[in-house]
Protein backbone atom coordinates (compact mmCIF):
# COMPACT_ATOMS: atom_id res chain seq x y z
CA UNK A 1 0.00 0.00 0.00
CA UNK A 2 1.16 3.76 -0.70
CA UNK A 3 1.18 6.22 2.09
CA UNK A 4 2.44 9.32 3.07
CA UNK A 5 2.69 10.70 6.31
CA UNK A 6 3.21 14.14 7.41
CA UNK A 7 3.87 14.27 11.22
CA UNK A 8 3.42 17.69 12.33
CA UNK A 9 -0.24 18.96 11.61
CA UNK A 10 1.24 22.58 12.72
CA UNK A 11 4.25 24.39 12.57
CA UNK A 12 4.96 27.92 13.82
CA UNK A 13 7.73 29.51 13.36
CA UNK A 14 8.94 33.45 13.35
CA UNK A 15 9.70 35.26 10.12
CA UNK A 16 13.42 35.12 9.20
CA UNK A 17 13.89 31.60 10.63
CA UNK A 18 14.55 28.86 8.66
CA UNK A 19 11.77 26.06 7.97
CA UNK A 20 11.97 21.98 7.51
CA UNK A 21 8.22 20.49 7.06
CA UNK A 22 8.91 16.54 7.68
CA UNK A 23 7.46 13.63 4.87
CA UNK A 24 7.85 10.14 5.23
CA UNK A 25 6.69 8.05 2.09
CA UNK A 26 5.53 4.80 1.62
CA UNK A 27 6.06 3.27 -1.58
CA UNK A 28 5.93 -0.45 -3.45
CA UNK A 29 7.31 1.07 -6.68
CA UNK A 30 9.40 4.22 -7.89
CA UNK A 31 8.35 7.30 -5.93
CA UNK A 32 7.33 10.27 -7.47
CA UNK A 33 7.24 13.00 -5.05
CA UNK A 34 5.56 16.26 -5.20
CA UNK A 35 4.69 19.36 -2.68
CA UNK A 36 1.95 21.49 -3.03
CA UNK A 37 1.10 24.72 -0.87
CA UNK A 38 -2.88 25.73 -0.44
CA UNK A 39 -2.99 29.45 0.49
CA UNK A 40 -6.02 30.41 2.51
CA UNK A 41 -9.44 29.77 -0.19
CA UNK A 42 -7.28 28.80 -3.13
CA UNK A 43 -6.21 25.66 -4.96
CA UNK A 44 -2.99 23.87 -4.36
CA UNK A 45 -0.15 25.27 -6.47
CA UNK A 46 2.71 23.27 -7.25
CA UNK A 47 6.16 24.39 -5.16
CA UNK A 48 8.63 21.44 -6.61
CA UNK A 49 8.74 17.98 -7.47
CA UNK A 50 11.23 15.03 -7.44
CA UNK A 51 11.21 12.09 -10.10
CA UNK A 52 14.82 11.01 -10.55
CA UNK A 53 18.75 12.60 -10.43
CA UNK A 54 19.50 14.96 -7.95
CA UNK A 55 18.04 14.55 -4.30
CA UNK A 56 17.69 18.01 -3.36
CA UNK A 57 15.30 19.81 -5.89
CA UNK A 58 14.42 23.42 -6.13
CA UNK A 59 11.21 24.83 -6.34
CA UNK A 60 9.23 28.48 -6.29
CA UNK A 61 10.22 31.22 -3.74
CA UNK A 62 13.27 29.75 -1.93
CA UNK A 63 11.47 26.26 -1.53
CA UNK A 64 14.06 22.99 -1.86
CA UNK A 65 13.30 19.88 -0.69
CA UNK A 66 15.50 16.75 -0.23
CA UNK A 67 14.44 13.33 -1.15
CA UNK A 68 16.45 10.22 0.85
CA UNK A 69 15.28 6.71 -0.44
CA UNK A 70 16.67 4.95 3.01
CA UNK A 71 14.77 7.53 5.25
CA UNK A 72 11.77 7.26 2.73
CA UNK A 73 11.46 10.82 3.66
CA UNK A 74 11.05 13.91 1.62
CA UNK A 75 11.42 16.94 3.40
CA UNK A 76 10.47 20.68 2.64
CA UNK A 77 13.20 22.87 3.77
CA UNK A 78 13.50 27.13 3.54
CA UNK A 79 16.62 29.01 4.40
CA UNK A 80 14.74 32.35 5.74
CA UNK A 81 10.62 32.33 5.88
CA UNK A 82 8.43 35.15 5.38
CA UNK A 83 4.83 36.28 6.41
CA UNK A 84 3.69 35.18 2.77
CA UNK A 85 4.71 31.82 3.13
CA UNK A 86 1.95 31.03 5.73
CA UNK A 87 -0.07 28.34 4.86
CA UNK A 88 -1.28 24.82 4.14
CA UNK A 89 1.57 21.91 3.07
CA UNK A 90 0.94 18.86 1.42
CA UNK A 91 3.32 16.13 0.65
CA UNK A 92 2.19 13.84 -2.32
CA UNK A 93 3.07 10.36 -3.81
CA UNK A 94 2.49 9.60 -7.20
CA UNK A 95 2.00 5.98 -8.03
CA UNK A 96 1.47 4.84 -11.20
CA UNK A 97 -0.61 2.03 -11.68
CA UNK A 98 -1.36 1.28 -15.56
CA UNK A 99 -1.64 4.38 -17.42
CA UNK A 100 -3.22 6.16 -14.31
CA UNK A 101 -1.85 9.13 -12.20
CA UNK A 102 -3.11 8.34 -9.03
CA UNK A 103 -1.56 10.58 -6.18
CA UNK A 104 -1.48 9.71 -2.50
CA UNK A 105 -2.26 13.11 -0.07
CA UNK A 106 -0.66 13.64 3.04
CA UNK A 107 -2.91 15.19 5.90
CA UNK A 108 -0.87 18.46 5.83
CA UNK A 109 0.98 20.65 7.75
CA UNK A 110 -0.19 24.03 8.53
CA UNK A 111 2.58 26.73 8.95
CA UNK A 112 2.22 29.98 10.41
CA UNK A 113 4.69 32.65 10.66
CA UNK A 114 4.75 35.00 13.32
CA UNK A 115 6.12 38.17 12.50
CA UNK B 1 0.23 28.12 -17.09
CA UNK B 2 -2.02 25.66 -16.40
CA UNK B 3 -5.59 26.63 -16.43
CA UNK B 4 -8.36 24.93 -14.57
CA UNK B 5 -11.87 27.12 -13.47
CA UNK B 6 -14.53 25.82 -11.58
CA UNK B 7 -18.05 26.78 -10.58
CA UNK B 8 -19.83 27.90 -8.37
CA UNK B 9 -16.87 28.65 -6.40
CA UNK B 10 -19.16 28.30 -3.12
CA UNK B 11 -23.22 26.57 -3.04
CA UNK B 12 -25.42 26.13 0.14
CA UNK B 13 -27.69 22.72 -0.93
CA UNK B 14 -30.48 20.94 1.04
CA UNK B 15 -30.30 17.65 2.00
CA UNK B 16 -31.93 15.32 -0.87
CA UNK B 17 -31.24 18.13 -3.02
CA UNK B 18 -29.07 17.60 -6.53
CA UNK B 19 -25.81 19.25 -6.95
CA UNK B 20 -23.58 19.77 -9.92
CA UNK B 21 -20.33 21.19 -9.55
CA UNK B 22 -18.25 22.27 -13.03
CA UNK B 23 -15.05 22.25 -14.19
CA UNK B 24 -13.37 23.78 -17.02
CA UNK B 25 -9.61 23.09 -18.45
CA UNK B 26 -7.46 25.22 -21.19
CA UNK B 27 -5.06 23.17 -21.01
CA UNK B 28 -5.65 20.50 -23.65
CA UNK B 29 -5.24 17.72 -21.32
CA UNK B 30 -6.37 14.29 -21.36
CA UNK B 31 -6.95 13.77 -17.83
CA UNK B 32 -9.27 15.69 -15.27
CA UNK B 33 -9.88 14.80 -11.60
CA UNK B 34 -12.40 15.16 -8.85
CA UNK B 35 -11.08 14.91 -5.32
CA UNK B 36 -12.78 16.51 -1.80
CA UNK B 37 -10.94 17.96 0.93
CA UNK B 38 -12.13 17.17 4.49
CA UNK B 39 -11.38 20.02 6.96
CA UNK B 40 -7.73 18.87 8.55
CA UNK B 41 -7.28 16.08 6.03
CA UNK B 42 -5.79 15.90 2.56
CA UNK B 43 -7.34 15.64 -0.83
CA UNK B 44 -9.35 11.93 -1.95
CA UNK B 45 -9.75 10.91 -5.40
CA UNK B 46 -13.45 10.85 -6.43
CA UNK B 47 -13.81 10.45 -9.98
CA UNK B 48 -11.42 10.65 -12.43
CA UNK B 49 -11.37 10.62 -16.76
CA UNK B 50 -8.94 10.13 -19.13
CA UNK B 51 -10.82 10.76 -22.52
CA UNK B 52 -14.39 12.46 -23.16
CA UNK B 53 -17.66 10.58 -22.79
CA UNK B 54 -15.91 7.87 -20.38
CA UNK B 55 -15.52 8.33 -16.53
CA UNK B 56 -13.90 6.02 -13.66
CA UNK B 57 -14.48 5.50 -10.07
CA UNK B 58 -11.60 6.68 -7.88
CA UNK B 59 -11.13 5.92 -4.05
CA UNK B 60 -14.84 7.44 -2.69
CA UNK B 61 -17.01 7.44 -5.50
CA UNK B 62 -20.28 6.38 -3.65
CA UNK B 63 -23.07 9.11 -3.63
CA UNK B 64 -21.38 10.59 -6.63
CA UNK B 65 -21.43 10.69 -9.87
CA UNK B 66 -19.39 12.48 -12.77
CA UNK B 67 -19.88 12.90 -16.41
CA UNK B 68 -17.27 14.12 -19.25
CA UNK B 69 -18.91 15.99 -22.70
CA UNK B 70 -15.61 16.73 -23.72
CA UNK B 71 -12.22 17.02 -23.30
CA UNK B 72 -12.44 20.66 -21.88
CA UNK B 73 -15.42 19.93 -19.44
CA UNK B 74 -15.61 17.71 -16.36
CA UNK B 75 -18.47 17.87 -14.21
CA UNK B 76 -19.66 16.34 -10.52
CA UNK B 77 -23.49 15.28 -9.40
CA UNK B 78 -24.31 14.95 -6.33
CA UNK B 79 -27.91 12.91 -6.95
CA UNK B 80 -29.12 13.14 -3.45
CA UNK B 81 -27.13 15.35 -1.44
CA UNK B 82 -26.34 14.46 2.02
CA UNK B 83 -24.69 16.34 5.31
CA UNK B 84 -21.78 14.04 4.72
CA UNK B 85 -20.92 15.55 1.61
CA UNK B 86 -19.91 19.22 3.20
CA UNK B 87 -16.59 19.54 1.73
CA UNK B 88 -14.54 21.61 -0.38
CA UNK B 89 -14.17 19.90 -3.90
CA UNK B 90 -11.44 20.28 -5.92
CA UNK B 91 -10.59 19.80 -9.94
CA UNK B 92 -7.61 18.89 -11.50
CA UNK B 93 -5.93 18.07 -14.68
CA UNK B 94 -2.78 16.70 -16.37
CA UNK B 95 -1.65 15.04 -19.60
CA UNK B 96 -0.31 11.52 -19.21
CA UNK B 97 1.67 10.93 -16.19
CA UNK B 98 2.01 14.38 -15.68
CA UNK B 99 2.28 16.91 -12.91
CA UNK B 100 -1.63 17.57 -11.83
CA UNK B 101 -3.32 21.20 -11.69
CA UNK B 102 -5.67 22.02 -9.48
CA UNK B 103 -8.72 24.48 -9.61
CA UNK B 104 -9.32 26.99 -7.07
CA UNK B 105 -11.77 24.51 -5.46
CA UNK B 106 -15.99 24.63 -4.60
CA UNK B 107 -16.81 25.32 -1.05
CA UNK B 108 -20.21 22.92 -0.61
CA UNK B 109 -22.21 23.26 2.47
CA UNK B 110 -25.02 21.11 2.73
CA UNK B 111 -28.09 21.58 5.26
Amino acid sequence: AQSVTQPDARVTVSEGASLQLRCKYSSSGTPYLFWYVQYPRQGLQLLLKYYSGDPVVQGVNGFEAEFSKSNSSFHLRKASVHWSDSAVYFCVLRVVSGSFNKLTFGAGTRLAVCP
Amino acid sequence: EAAVTQSPRSKVAVTGGKVTLSCHQTNNHDYMYWYRQDTGHGLRLIHYSYVADSTEKGDIPDGYKASRPSQENFSLILELASLSQTAVYFCASSGHQDTQYFGPGTRLLVL
